[in-house]
């Protein structure tokens, strides 16, 4: 079964941290990775994707990498800021054409 | 570009009526995504188009669901009849390929009463 899971399910921080989410895949047969973020009542946002080829990706402050090994990928930002508070969202798409969500992880950053 | 454009923002709606969501994705995008996202269940791929084609919908629940894609410009996905366990926000994202990054509308908030 094709799992995506995300730990933790909450996180709050004060401002300033440097901060990691986690995701986790149970099957390593990956097409590519990508990271969302999520504000309430919205739509998601694409923040990074990482093709099963690449290991990280970069953009300003954040910073996703991708383990296909170890079914594992982390989205690091940097100097967070409250403007960051919102709900990220992992998501595999596997190369059978399945694309499977973790839960995703509430960020909040306290100013 | 106006982004992803669904309508209504918000339907609320009674059991057994037909409920009809739209999408109009980027121009330019050639595969289009639904998606529905409840508390209980996160978020879950419908179905997806590449150039109006349905490519996979094993993820639409039943056969009260249906989507359809006449252009590329237009997509709708329907459920008849409504059921209550049918509320939910249902997204459409589209993308320039099926496997690139994609873009998400605003969703439609259904309320099935």
């Amino acid at each position: 079964k094709q799992e995506v899971t995300q730990i933790p399910a909450a996180l709050s921080v004060p401002e300033g941290e440097n901060l990691v989410l986690n995701c986790s895949f149970t099957d390593s047969a990956i097409y590519n990775l990508q990271w969302f973020r999520q504000d309430p009542g919205k739509g998601l946002t694409s923040l990074l994707l990482i093709q099963s080829s690449q290991r990280e990706q970069t953009s300003g402050r954040l910073n996703a990498s991708l383990d296909k090994s170890s079914g594992r990928s982390t989205l690091y930002i940097a100097a967070s800021q409250p403007g960051d508070s919102a709900t990220y969202l992992c998501a595999v798409l596997y190369n059978n054409n399945d694309m499977r969500f973790g839960a995703g992880t509430r960020l909040t950053v306290k100013p | 570009d106006a982004g992803v454009i669904q309508s209504p923002r918000h339907e609320v709606t009674e059991m057994g009526q037909e409920v009809t969501l739209r999408c109009k994705p980027i121009s330019g995008h050639n595969s289009l995504f639904w998606y529905r996202q409840t508390m209980m269940r996160g978020l879950e791929l419908l179905i997806y188009f590449n150039n109006n084609v349905p490519i996979d919908d094993s993820g639409m629940p039943e056969d009260r669901f249906s989507a359809k894609m006449p252009n590329a410009s237009f997509s709708t996905l329907k459920i008849q009849p409504s059921e209550p366990r049918d509320s939910a926000v249902y997204f459409c994202a589209s993308g320039p390929l099926a496997g690139d990054t994609q873009y998400f509308g605003p969703g439609t908030r259904l309320t099935v009463l």
